[in-house]
């Protein structure tokens, strides 16, 4: 059975801080890793790809990749009141569906 | 605009009913996907459908029916509603043919079913 884990939280940063979420998977075959970010009510909504171990940033966010120890993680630099939400993690090989960890739950307080 | 489209948003209805959800996509995608999310949040794969072709079935009720007229358009009928089948319903889309793709999926606003 593949499984991602995370652990659900609420992870409680003050705001400016940086967020880290983590993740593993069980997959050994799994190719591509995402972070979906989910507010209340709403549809997830990408905010990270990544193929490759290392790390690869876009503006406040970074996301890490370590295929060995099987572990995905995302660093939110200056994390805002509006970060507050459910990150997701998502893994999948190539041409199929997305297998999901129960999401973490931050909270950015002002 | 929107990418990925559902219909309805809302659908309330009583045990033992049958009804359908729409879902479009107009990001020129090659795949279609069912994902119903539970009380808890947990987010899992129902169906996918490749060029009209059904790829994955997952283990769902012979109830529960996807139909791909064409490859922007995927339906779930649900026949027989029961109690347990109320829950969030995502539809996505994503590319998975081609040299530089890495299937990203786009998911849809959701269809909140509620049965009583």
């Amino acid at each position: 059975q593949k499984e991602v884990e995370q652990n659900s939280g609420p992870l409680s940063v003050p705001e400016g801080a940086i967020a880290s979420l983590n993740c593993t998977y069980s997959d050994r075959g799994s190719q591509s890793f995402f972070w979906y970010r989910q507010y209340s009510g709403k549809s997830p909504e990408l905010i990270m790809s990544i193929y490759s171990n290392g790390d690869k940033e876009d503006g406040r966010f970074t996301a890490q990749l370590n295929k060995a120890s099987q572990y995905v993680s995302l660093l939110i630099r200056d994390s805002q009141p509006s970060d507050s939400a459910t990150y997701l993690c998502a893994v999948n090989q190539a041409g199929t569906a997305l297998i999901f960890g129960k999401g973490t739950t931050l909270s950015v307080s002002s | 605009d929107t990418a990925v489209s559902q219909t309805p948003k809302y659908l309330v209805t009583q045990m033992g009913n049958d009804k359908s959800i729409k879902c479009e996509q107009n990001l020129g995608h090659d795949t279609m996907y069912w994902y119903k999310q539970d009380s808890k949040k947990f987010l899992k794969i129902m169906f996918s459908y490749n060029n009209k072709e059904l790829i994955i079935n997952e283990t769902v009720p012979n109830r529960f029916s996807p139909k791909s007229p064409d490859k922007a358009h995927l339906n779930l009928h649900i026949n027989s509603l029961e109690l347990g089948d109320s829950a969030v319903y995502f539809c996505a889309s994503s590319q998975i043919g081609g040299v530089s793709s890495y299937n990203e999926q786009f998911f849809g606003p959701g269809t909140r079913l509620t049965v009583l």
